[in-house]
């Protein structure tokens, strides 16, 4: 299982960028990067998947370089509502057997945004 | 009404006593999950199942056992509880195949057990 490590906190401002990597070295060929937001006492919620390049939604970005070792969600002009834990997942999450159910969730980021 | 839902929500119990955590959706989803969350760490699999048919051992399945009634209904069970099995637990689902195509995970609301 490709091990994944994140800052454990960052503090940003209210209309600024936050970027946060997350580094997985023994990432596998078939294993995606998928970025999750967590608020207190709530299940996570999915934000963002990738395989490589970039990806952008309605909500964030997600980088990758090309050897795939680490990846950085990008969240645009943030808001005090974007304070939470964001946690980066790794593996094969849309695979057909049953390894793809290992995903690894780390102990996530906690961002604070302040006014 | 959520789409996957926990009961219940919070539990005291004391050591020794057999707690079932239960867990149902209404996604049609053949994957689910149970995770533990401890304070300020991340979330750490326990069992996952991707069919009835079929269940499997995630990081940290002793002490755990899991039963899968139905496509809809994935229960965890603590045979015998202890202390430090006290934290949030939470059941979620998946479907690759399904909307977004990502294999995104689902989560219910967690379950707050305190084993005393």
């Amino acid at each position: 299982l490709a091990k994944t490590t994140q800052p454990i906190s960052m503090d940003s401002y209210e209309g600024q960028e936050v970027n946060i990597t997350c580094s997985h070295n023994n990432i596998a060929t078939n294993d995606y990067i998928t970025w999750y937001q967590q608020f207190p006492s709530q299940g996570p919620r999915f934000i963002i998947q990738g395989y490589k390049t970039k990806v952008t939604n309605e909500v964030a970005s997600l980088f990758i370089p090309a050897d795939r070792k680490s990846s950085t969600l990008s969240l645009p002009r943030v808001s005090l509502s974007d304070t939470a834990v964001y946690y980066c997942l790794v593996g094969d999450i849309r695979g057909q057997n049953t390894n793809a159910g290992k995903s690894t969730f780390g102990d996530g980021t906690t961002l604070t945004v302040k006014p | 009404d959520a789409d996957v839902t926990q009961t219940p929500r919070n539990r005291i119990t004391k050591t020794g006593k057999r707690i079932m955590l239960e867990c149902s959706q209404t996604k049609g989803h053949d994957r689910m999950y149970w995770y533990r969350q401890d304070p300020g760490l991340g979330l750490r699999l326990i069992y996952y199942s991707f069919d009835v048919k079929d269940i499997n051992k995630g990081e940290i399945s002793d002490g755990y056992s899991v039963s899968r009634q139905a496509q809809a209904k994935f229960s965890l069970s603590l045979e015998s509880a202890i202390p430090n099995q006290t934290a949030l637990y939470f059941c979620a689902t998946s479907d690759p195949s399904s909307g977004r195509g990502t294999g995104e995970l689902f989560f219910g609301e967690g379950s707050r057990l305190t084993v005393l």
